[in-house]
């Protein structure tokens, strides 16, 4: 089955700062989700993004399915950002990758 | 629009012993899932179903999980009996799903998830 790296595995930020998180998928995707685990445990949707970009306020994503990768874009980030940002491949078999553990700092 | 509903939040049992799980999706979603959160690590997808049936249990270890979504709404995981290594957050999810096709997954909806420790 297709095969999902994130990359960094750890960032550590200071209040303001901007970052870029990366997910590379081992074949081609069309069906691609990201999410935020808030330091509760909660699943937060952030992006449904199959393809292109799509921007919510300080947070942006982009899906290259040809390229086989998706970067999310934190911005002006806040110690609320804090937590594990998670992609997803949505297609069978459904797989998450390991995550990226975001430290914002103030 | 309520969102995905779990109870138990926390679950504290003896390993052998059995537990279950409840999840109410989001009204109108036709696709329900069920995951296994190990600590440090990402969901991994238990179950899915579509209606009230099996589209994918390949990752479910049927020897001791079972699940079911019998009216094709709410859904209950259960385990019996438990091992220490199933201590884990069991977290449900629902999509829409509006393809018509289960095997292409819509966006998905997450509950709080229920916390088990096994002892």
């Amino acid at each position: 089955g297709i095969q999902v790296e994130q990359s960094p595995p750890d960032l550590i930020l200071q209040e303001g700062a901007n970052s870029t998180l990366r997910c590379n998928f081992s074949d081609s995707v069309n069906n691609l989700q990201w999410f935020h685990q808030n330091p509760w445990g909660q699943l937060i949707n952030l992006f449904y993004i199959p393809s292109g970009t799509k921007q919510n306020g300080r947070l942006s994503a982009t899906t290259v399915a040809t390229e086989r990768y998706s970067l999310l874009y934190i911005s002006s980030s806040q110690t609320t950002d804090s937590g594990v940002y998670f992609c997803a491949f949505l297609n069978t078999p459904l797989v998450f990758g390991k995550g990226t553990r975001l430290s914002v700092i103030a | 629009e309520a969102g995905v509903a779990q109870s138990p939040r926390y679950k504290i049992i003896e390993k052998r012993q059995s537990v279950a799980f409840w999840c109410n999706p989001i009204s109108g979603h036709a696709t329900l899932y069920w995951y296994q959160q190990i600590l440090g690590q990402g969901p991994k997808l238990l179950i899915q179903f579509q209606n009230n049936g099996v589209v994918d249990d390949s990752q479910l270890p049927k020897d001791r999980f079972s699940a079911e979504r019998l009216k094709g709404v709410d859904s209950t995981l259960k385990i019996q009996p438990a091992k220490l290594e199933d201590s884990a957050v069991y977290l449900c999810a629902s999509s829409f799903n509006d393809r018509g096709n289960p095997l292409l997954y819509n966006e998905q909806f997450f509950g709080p998830g229920t916390r088990l420790t096994v002892l």
